[in-house]
């Protein structure tokens, strides 16, 4: 089975800090996808990474970067965290060779106060 | 461009009743269609998936067809169960990298 796992479940952050949520997946995935969930909104993406120190940007990436040295991690930044960043945020992968299908983590909820 | 429709929740049943949740797609190209699941405090769990037109994706009692002339993937289940009660996301890819989801809809099974 593919484990997507993610470093927190809950994260309370104040505003201004910098803030690191990591992702790894143990399949040896290609691509690596960071989203936001939001009540209303659905899933939005915010980057995504088809192979190791190559990103790209979604549909919501202002006030966020990423990071991927190895294949297997993926890390979402923000870099001075505000209010308007509390979410839910999700990491999922998929295999460069499948029908597109994508394996999630369970979730970071984090709190910005 | 490529968008995901399906239909607003919340859907609200008893156990043993029938299900189901309806989507409708626009897409460049011909795409693969999914449907995921979302039980409470989780992540997303693909549920079953269609590679194309009139293939049937199922589990765990869930069904839904590809149907490319009402361009349409509707959910389907013929006894929902109270642990059935999660949020369901249709979803796309044509053939890049990325999903395109739904907003997703929100099922409760009462006992």
């Amino acid at each position: 089975d593919v484990k997507v796992t993610q470093s927190s479940r809950y994260l309370v952050k104040r505003t201004g800090e910098k803030v690191f949520l990591e992702c790894v997946q143990d399949m040896d995935h290609e691509n690596m996808f960071w989203y936001r969930q939001d009540p209303g909104l659905g899933l939005r993406l915010i980057y995504f990474s088809y192979d190791v120190k190559m990103k790209e940007k979604g549909d919501i990436p202002e006030g966020y970067s990423v990071s991927r040295e190895k294949k297997e991690r993926f890390s979402l930044i923000l870099e001075s965290a505000s209010t308007n960043q509390t979410s839910m945020y999700l990491c999922a992968s998929s295999s460069g060779q499948g029908e597109g299908e994508q394996y999630f983590g369970p979730g970071t909820r984090l709190t910005v106060t | 461009g490529n968008s995901v429709t399906q239909m607003e929740g919340p859907v609200t049943l008893s156990e043993e009743a029938f299900l189901t949740i309806n989507c409708t797609y626009t897409a460049t190209g011909y795409p693969s269609l999914f449907w995921y699941v979302q039980y409470p405090g989780e992540g997303l769990q693909l549920l079953l998936k269609a590679t194309k037109a009139d293939d049937k994706g199922s589990n765990k009692g869930f069904e839904a067809t590809y149907r490319k002339e009402t361009t349409s993937f509707h959910l389907e289940k013929g006894s929902v169960q109270v642990s059935d009660s999660a949020v369901y996301f249709c979803a796309l890819n044509v053939g890049n990298y990325k999903l395109t989801f739904g907003k997703g809809t929100l099922l409760t099974v009462n006992p």
